[in-house]
Order: structure tokens, then C-alpha cells, then sequence
């Protein structure tokens, strides 16, 4: 049973750059046919998607947030991350991490979530 | 920027039929999935591909699509189906959105 598990600070000041990594147990990230994402969700409001990373590298980010969105994946601890540079209160959600499927196309495994404030 | 659009809330009495819809310029083009979502809860694929629906998900929930218009079903609603659901496509370039959710209330 593949599982993700994000972590991570939990607040961050505004101007700095938000880091989290996901790690997932139950399945190598190597093994393709997956791609690795990040997606949050504001309090009390709907989910956003940020980007996704493929195990060879490859990137892809939301267009409203890529000017400030680096998702990196680290092969051999079966990790993959996030940093969100210039962190505002906007920023402060819910963050997810997922693993989406090219079969099926969907996000079908989820991390537990992790509230990230922005704050100072 | 590309858009789904749900209605932000459905309402149905144990036993009816639920039905939640979602639209969105691309979907004749774009597969559309949903996920259900409980308080506190990560979200849960439960269609995909339109209308397939993965292994461990009750024969009660089923999707349908038509024009720009995608539907998630759920026939003889239960109290626990009460949540949050969000369908997801891709834009015409092939980046992810979700749409802005529906509350479904089981009366």
C-alpha cells in the first residue's frame, strides 16, 4: 500500500520561502508511470493544484504560481519536495502531496495534509 | 485562466439521487475526475477517466459526460456520502484544475 507523508515547518514568516518534502513508502518513486504533485487548500476553501515532478526531473507548475514554485525529487530517500520562495499570508493552506497516474490519470494515493501559516 | 464550475451545494434525502455537475470549456477534449472529500480528510478519487471508477469505490457513485458538462452520480445516497466533491480536468495546454467544490448535505 503505496503511502505519502508530507512534512515540514509548520509556520513560516512572510519573505521567506516555504519548504516541505513528501515522503512516500510503499513504492519507488523510480518506477514511472506515476508523476509526484503538490496541491493545497486554503482555509475553508477549494483545492489548488501547484505543479508535479516526474522521477526523471521533469517539471510542471501552475502558471499563477511558478514564478515562485521549485519542486525537486531526491530518488534515492524516495522523496520529493517543495519550496515556495516569498511566502505572503495568501500562502497560508493546507498542503497535500499526491501521487497522480497516468492510467488513470487521477490523483489516486494522498498525503494526510500538512497547515502551513504564514506569519510573523 | 481556465475554469471548472460547480454548484457550491447539493442537497438530497437518504436514498435519493445525487447529482453534481461540472463544467468547463475543454472537457469534450479533457477527461474529468472526481474526488470526494470528508472534514479533516485528504480527498478520495472516486471517478476517473469520466466515468471509471477505482477499485474500492461502491457501484453507487458513476460519471457521465456530455458536451462541456461532466456529472457525478450517486444513486441511493447515504448519510456517509455527505462531503465535499471536486472534479479536476486539464486546460487545453494540459495543466491541472479543480473546480471550486460542491457541498453535498444528505438531509
Amino acid at each position: 500500500q503505496v503511502q505519502l507523508q508530507e512534512s515540514g515547518p509548520g509556520l513560516v514568516k512572510p519573505s521567506q520561502t516555504l519548504s516541505l518534502t513528501c515522503t512516500v513508502s510503499g513504492g519507488s518513486i523510480s518506477s514511472g508511470g506515476y508523476y509526484w504533485s503538490w496541491i493545497r487548500q486554503h482555509p475553508g476553501k477549494g483545492l489548488e493544484w501547484i505543479g508535479y515532478i516526474y522521477y526523471s526531473g521533469s517539471t510542471y507548475y501552475n502558471p499563477s504560481l511558478k514564478s515562485r514554485v521549485t519542486i525537486s525529487v531526491d530518488t534515492s530517500k524516495n522523496q520529493f519536495s517543495l519550496k515556495l520562495s516569498s511566502v505572503t499570508a495568501a500562502d497560508t493552506a493546507v498542503y497535500y502531496c499526491a501521487r497522480g497516474s497516468f492510467a488513470t490519470g487521477g490523483f489516486d494515493y494522498w498525503g494526510q495534509g500538512t497547515l502551513v501559516t504564514v506569519s510573523s | 485562466s481556465y475554469e471548472l464550475t460547480q454548484p457550491p451545494s447539493v442537497s438530497v434525502s437518504p436514498g435519493q439521487t445525487a447529482r453534481i455537475t461540472c463544467s468547463g470549456d475543454a472537457l469534450p477534449k479533457q477527461y474529468a475526475y472526481w474526488y470526494q472529500q470528508k472534514p479533516g480528510q485528504a480527498p478520495v478519487l472516486v471517478i476517473y477517466k469520466d466515468s471509471e471508477r477505482p477499485s474500492g469505490i461502491p457501484e453507487r457513485f458513476s460519471g457521465s459526460s456530455s458536451g462541456t458538462t461532466v456529472t457525478l452520480t450517486i444513486s441511493g445516497v447515504q448519510a456517509e456520502d455527505e462531503a465535499d466533491y471536486y472534479c479536476q480536468s486539464a486546460d487545453s495546454s494540459g495543466l491541472w484544475v479543480f473546480g471550486g467544490g460542491t457541498k453535498l448535505t444528505v438531509l
